[in-house]
């Protein structure tokens, strides 16, 4: 267990439908990043949040969004939901900001089925 | 990701032998360069990680060199076991990217 949580564990929805997932870092980790994992795909970085601001992006696309809340967890917003976006999406959280800096501790992650 | 190119995609070794995966990366500013397992339906979990005042690290039987003029980086895993059957990870930490990862087996 690695001390990050994310809910839900699986989520099955429609295409056009809007969805939040949510994900609680480790306790003292001030960063949190979001990742999708697409099937037999490597980790894409989405973007990343450092005591409540964001502070990298990588290839999120304009239908998807996050924030940090002041309690550090953090919620990933998708909408307009495409079959395509059916992936893992893993939640991970470091103590430090600044891109890559430090080990990164992966949540189980959500399971999202876009039907 | 575009900035990491990652190698091989798929690998296959005898049980005790070694095997070496190669990471290449463009960001000459990237300092930081960490390498994941993952397990079949599992998180990513760091297995060892290396900063760029450094040129290797070595923890039990999982190495890992850093060549910072040439930019590439790499895992070296000795005397594999089939529990280190997975998908390994490179990144760097510039814009946060990981390769495309590495299946390895290990057959018994």
């Amino acid at each position: 267990d690695s001390g990050v949580t994310q809910t839900p564990k699986h989520l099955i929805t429609a295409t056009g439908q809007r969805v939040t997932l949510r994900c609680s870092p480790r306790s003292g980790d001030l960063s949190v990043y979001w990742y999708q994992q697409s099937l037999d795909q490597g980790l894409q970085f989405l973007i990343q949040y450092y005591n409540g601001e964001e502070r990298a992006k990588g290839n999120i696309l304009e239908r998807f969004s996050a924030q940090q809340f002041p309690d550090l967890h953090s919620e990933l917003n998708l909408s307009s939901l495409e079959l395509g976006d059916s992936a893992l999406y893993f939640c991970a959280s470091s103590r430090t900001g600044g891109g890559l800096a430090d080990e990164q501790f992966f949540g189980p992650g959500t399971r999202l089925t876009v039907l | 990701g575009e900035n990491v190119e990652q190698h091989p995609s798929t690998l296959s070794v005898q049980e005790g032998d070694s095997a070496v995966i190669k990471c290449t990366y463009s960001d000459s500013a990237s300092n930081y360069f960490p390498w994941y397992k993952q397990e079949l339906g599992k998180r990513p979990q760091l297995i060892i990680d290396i900063r760029s005042n450094v040129g290797e690290k070595k923890d039990q039987r999982i190495a890992v060199t850093l060549n910072k003029t040439a930019k590439h980086f790499s895992l070296h895993i000795t005397e594999t076991q089939p529990e280190d059957s997975a998908v390994y990870f490179c990144a760097e930490s510039q814009k946060v990217t990981f390769g495309i990862g590495t299946k390895l087996q290990v057959i018994p």
